[in-house]
This record gives structure tokens, sequence and C-alpha cells, in this order.
């Protein structure tokens, strides 16, 4: 059965911190992880990683994927009170285009 | 673009009671999924579409049903209600990827803004 795994479940940090969330995945025929940011909506799309080893960035958030640790990291540098979520990380197999969801981790960012 | 929409945005249901959520897109999306969210349990897949009339079961498909009789409309219908089935509805599209002419990979899936249902 699939499995993904986000820890730490939630996580209250200052403003201008540097946080790092995690993602441990075990699925049959891995094809993608997919990181979410979901404020009090729709959750919006951050990053899809495909393969080892090459970081993605977009701003102050980056995201690395490890295929053969089963893992994938989202960090988020000098935080904002904007940055507070549940982030959702999500897997996806090889020739099917459903994800299976993690249960988010939920980032509080005090001022 | 509107992107995907979703309607209504609330609704109270007593247990019997059946009902339809609907879901379109405008961005000519193959592919368009329901998912529902509860507290703790993360997105669990209820059905989902590759195309115009083609349907399938995800992982908690029990109590409802789907059709897709075009590309932009996927409408969720709830059978006989129950209140299990409280929670938040998300439905989701995402466009596939071709190569050559051929289909290559599926790519992110946008989310609209939810219905959150509730039932008595």
């Amino acid at each position: 059965e699939d499995k993904v795994v986000q820890s730490p479940l939630s996580l209250v940090v200052h403003e201008g911190d540097t946080v790092t969330l995690n993602c441990s995945y075990e699925v049959t025929n891995f094809r993608s992880l997919l990181w979410y940011k979901q404020e009090k909506k729709a959750p919006t799309f951050l990053f899809m990683l495909t393969s080892s080893g090459i970081e993605k960035k977009s701003g102050r958030l980056s995201s690395i994927l490890d295929k053969k640790e089963l893992f994938s990291i989202l960090n988020i540098t000098a935080t904002q009170t904007g940055d507070s979520a549940i982030y959702l990380c999500a897997v996806r197999r090889a020739g099917a285009n459903n994800l299976f969801f993690g249960t988010g981790t939920r980032l509080t960012v005090i001022p | 673009n509107a992107g995907v929409t979703q309607t209504p945005k609330f609704q109270v249901l007593k247990t019997g009671q059946s009902m339809t959520l609907q879901c379109a897109q405008d961005m000519n999306h193959e592919y368009m999924s329901w998912y529902r969210q509860d507290p703790g349990m993360g997105l669990r897949l209820i059905h989902y579409s590759v195309g115009a009339g083609i349907t399938d079961q995800g992982e908690v498909p029990n109590g409802y049903n789907v059709s897709r009789s075009t590309t932009e409309d996927f409408p969720l219908r709830l059978l006989s209600a129950a209140p299990s089935q409280t929670s938040v509805y998300f439905c989701a599209s995402s466009y596939l990827s071709t190569t050559s002419g051929r289909a290559s990979s599926y790519n992110e899936q946008f989310f609209g803004p939810g219905t959150r249902l509730t039932v008595l």
C-alpha cells in the first residue's frame, strides 16, 4: 500500500527563521513527488520533483528529492507570516496521474 | 481563465438526501478528479477521469457517483448522504503533455476552491 509520511505534523517559528519540512514515501512504480501549499482554501502547486539530487527553487522556497532514500525536503528561508499554511506532499505512480497525499505539516510563522 | 470552479461553496444536507457537487474547468484539461479532505487524513481520491466518457474509482469511491460527458465538467453525486460524508471536497484537473503528438506525462494538478459539506 502506498504511504506518504510528513514530519513534523506542526511547527511554530518566528519570522526570519529557516524551516525544513520532511516527506518520506513508499510507493510502487514511483514517478514524481509534488509539494502544495494550502492556506484557507485550495492547495496551490509549489514543486514537482522527478529526479534525485536536482534542487527546485522558487524565491525563498526550495525542494529536493532523494529517490534512493525515498524522501524529499522542502526548505523555506527567511520565513514570513504569509508562509503560514499547511504544506502537503503527494506522490504519483508511473503511468497514472492520481496523487496520494500525506497528512501535511502545519506551519505557523509568528511576527 | 477562471481555472477550476466549484459550486456550491457550502452545503448542509440531511441524512438520506442526494445532491450533486459541480466542478468545471476552462483549461481544456484531460484529467479531472475529486478528493475529500478530512482532519488528520490528508486528501483522499474519490473518483477520477482521464477524458470525456472515461471515469474510474479512487481510494474512497463508496457512496459517490461521477460522470464525464464533456471535457469541461465533472460532477460528483452523493446518492444518499451519510454523516460520514461530512468533509471538504476538492475538484482538480491537469493536462497531459505530448511529445511528437504522443502522450508523454501528466503535469501538476490545479485545485478548485472546495465545497464544505455537512451531513446532519
